[in-house]
């Protein structure tokens, strides 16, 4: 099976702006779930789509948003891009009962 | 509290040791426990999950579930130098709706 994809792997935006990211899951996975890495910050979690619905959102300003296609693929969107939103944005998906989560390689965002 | 509780090391350990890392977690109805291992500059990736008490055993790698104590950890035997990267504890709650990643542990295994 081919593995998360995310696209673009990298990205260099200037304060203001915004962006989109996306993500295609593993075939047959539903769930996508988000999160941003800083190395101060570590691992924080964005949001969770499953079947096209938002199931859980972290704790993140409202500029931060996705959604989910019937396919599964996802995209996320931030608008009025701030320096420290500059990070390595990471999706995950999963599809078993147990919900282990497999992550694709990221984008890696830096806003000037 | 943090919910996921991690020392962020670095830890360091001799090769062909064996590497302690361990994970505290606040008290909800947790449902699944990950280790995951993240090298510099990529994405992380899964090495154990563990749902049950007790212990798991996957080649070198062991996860240890006590959660009376709400304590997960990973032992690594036989530490090689290619095991030096960052591991990620992390917690699943929610029915399954969210997981929560500790900081994580840097590990060093000198050659």
């Amino acid at each position: 099976k081919a593995g998360v994809t995310q696209t673009p792997r990298y990205l260099i935006k200037t304060r203001g702006q915004q962006v989109t990211l996306s993500c295609s899951p593993i075939s047959g996975h539903r769930s996508v779930s988000w999160y941003q890495q800083t190395p101060g910050q570590g691992l924080q979690f964005l949001f969770e789509y499953f079947s096209e619905t938002q199931r859980n959102k972290g704790n993140f300003p409202g500029r931060f948003s996705g959604r989910q296609f019937s396919n599964s693929r996802s995209e996320m969107n931030v608008s009025t891009l701030e320096l420290g939103d500059s990070a390595l944005y990471l999706c995950a998906s999963s599809g078993g009962s147990q919900e282990t989560q497999y992550f694709g390689p990221g984008t890696r965002l830096l806003v000037l | 509290q943090k919910e996921v509780e991690q020392n962020s090391g670095p830890l360091s350990v001799p090769e062909g040791a064996i590497a302690s890392l361990n994970c505290t977690y606040s008290d909800r109805v947790s449902q699944s426990f990950f280790w995951y291992r993240q090298y510099s500059g990529k994405s992380p990736e899964l090495i154990m999950s563990i749902y049950s008490n007790g212990d798991k055993e996957d080649g070198r790698f062991t996860a240890q579930l006590n959660k009376a104590s709400q304590y997960v950890s990973l032992l690594i035997r036989d530490s090689q130098p290619s095991d030096s990267a960052t591991y990620l504890c992390a917690v699943n709650w929610d029915g399954g709706f969210k997981t929560i990643f500790g900081a994580g542990t840097r590990l060093f295994v000198k050659a």
